[in-house]
């Protein structure tokens, strides 16, 4: 079946440092690609998506691009700030089927000043 | 306007009982999801209702579980005779459509099972 994996955690990192939090999937066809954020005490948020091969979705200053080559879908920052604390979650929905959701496990995230 | 709400936010239950979860989409969102957030297993799919079609219950982990859709809007999960490993944080999520890319989720019930 269809599966996310993404490094685990926790990553800790000062602020101003550069992040990349790896995420690779298993899915037949061309999957969408998500990042969910979890700060703490909220919900679930949208952070960025990709719908098909190389697309690039950016957010916040957050980019992750979509590769089928790799089936990769790797999360990067360029310059952390204390408020990207947080939990990280990749996911996909598979092509043209159930509108489910699946995640990785997430990553926490943690930026020290 | 109004998110996600769930509620109650936090169920405290003695094993054998039966809970109930309750989510409010957001208004005018046909698209409804219940997930399970868990140490052990991460976060799981449960169930997806759309519109008047017939409920996705493929994530549902065993007969215990149900839930139900009232009018296309609010929603109830049942769990009957809990079990510790039922211990979890349950997310619900709304869409505007199956075809909608985000899924808007609310801050959760955390049920934990004595």
């Amino acid at each position: 079946g269809d599966s996310v994996t993404q490094m685990e955690g926790p990553v800790t990192l000062s602020e101003e440092a550069f992040l990349t939090i790896n995420c690779t999937y298993t899915a037949t066809g061309y999957p969408s690609l998500f990042w969910y954020v979890q700060y703490p005490g909220e919900g679930l948020q949208l952070l960025l998506k990709a719908t098909k091969a190389d697309d690039k979705g950016s957010n916040k200053g957050f980019e992750a691009t979509y590769r089928k080559e790799t089936t990769s879908f790797h999360l990067e920052k360029g310059s952390v700030q204390v408020s990207d604390s947080a939990v990280y979650f990749c996911a996909l929905r598979a092509q043209g089927g159930s509108e489910k959701l699946v995640f990785g496990k997430g990553t926490k995230l943690t930026v020290n000043p | 306007g109004a998110g996600v709400s769930q509620s109650p936010s936090n169920k405290v239950t003695e094993k054998g009982k039966d809970v109930e979860l309750r989510c409010d989409p957001i208004s005018g969102h046909t698209a409804l999801y219940w997930y399970r957030q868990s140490l052990g297993q991460g976060l799981e799919f449960l169930i997806y209702f759309q519109g008047n079609s017939a409920p996705d219950k493929s994530g549902l982990p065993s007969d215990r579980f149900s839930a139900e859709r009232t009018g296309g809007s609010v929603s109830t999960l049942t769990i009957q005779r809990t079990q510790q490993e039922d211990s979890a944080v349950y997310l619900c999520a709304s869409s505007p459509d199956r075809a909608f890319y985000e899924q808007y989720f609310g801050p959760g019930t955390r049920l934990t099972v004595t």
